[in-house]
């Protein structure tokens, strides 16, 4: 099975900052990583697909990088209507399934 | 735009079972996998299994293996996931998602339904 740790489970910063969040994967997934914003009582919103490609609609300062085992989720710019906890998420084939991250609660300081 | 509507929220007894209905709106399943994705109160995302709607196959995590059944009918564009045997830790917002450009992405979501199991 492959495992994913995301890091840090939780997170403060000011509006503009620049924030990252990081997903390691136990094992080669190359690009296979997407990234997700849930806000308090909504579902998921996908931000990020395939490691680095912005979902349509998704605001610029949203990115992504990585492949392999290593991957960072980076805001540049933070802005108050981003305050959610973020979930990266990969999927096998054998057996097929979907893992997610442990998620990364963002709030501002 | 797709959008998947869930139907609403289910109150059941422990030892019984829950089948929720997701129905594609303004697109269809087309060739994509629809996922099922539950959150417990204050806990994070657990994928539950997916279906292949045109090729009528399913997978399932192997936690839930032999309580958990995915389907869809292609024709109304409606999937559904049901769960027995239930217990009092499948209490949790139920979530379905489908697929999309990304090889491994759920681009579209329901907007969930509360599963609440009570005696």
């Amino acid at each position: 099975d492959i495992q994913m740790t995301q890091s840090p489970s939780s997170l403060s910063a000011s509006v503009g900052d620049r924030v990252t969040i990081t997903c390691q994967a136990s094992q080669d997934i190359n690009n296979y990583l997407n990234w997700y914003q849930q806000k308090p009582g909504k579902a998921p919103k996908l931000l990020i697909y395939d490691a680095s490609n912005l979902e349509t609609g998704v605001p610029s300062r949203f990115s992504g990088s990585g492949s392999g085992t290593d991957f960072t989720f980076t805001i540049s710019g933070l802005q108050p209507e981003d305050v959610a906890t973020y979930y990266c998420q990969q999927s096998d084939n054998f057996p097929p399934r979907i893992t997610f991250g442990q998620g990364t609660r963002l709030d501002i300081k | 735009q797709v959008q998947l509507v869930q139907s609403g929220a289910e109150v059941r007894k422990p030892g019984s079972s829950v089948r929720i209905s997701c129905k594609a709106s303004g697109g269809t399943f087309g060739t994509y996998t629809v996922s099922w994705v539950r959150q417990a109160p204050g806990q994070g995302l657990e994928w539950m299994g997916r279906t292949i709607p045109f090729l009528g196959v399913a997978d399932y995590a192997q936690k839930l293996q032999g309580r958990v059944t995915i389907t869809a009918d292609k024709s109304t564009n409606t999937a559904y996931m049901e769960l027995s045997s239930l217990r009092s830790d499948d209490t949790a917002v139920y979530y379905c998602a489908r697929g999309g450009r990304g090889a491994t992405a759920l681009h579209y979501w329901g907007q969930g339904t509360l599963v609440s199991v009570s005696s």
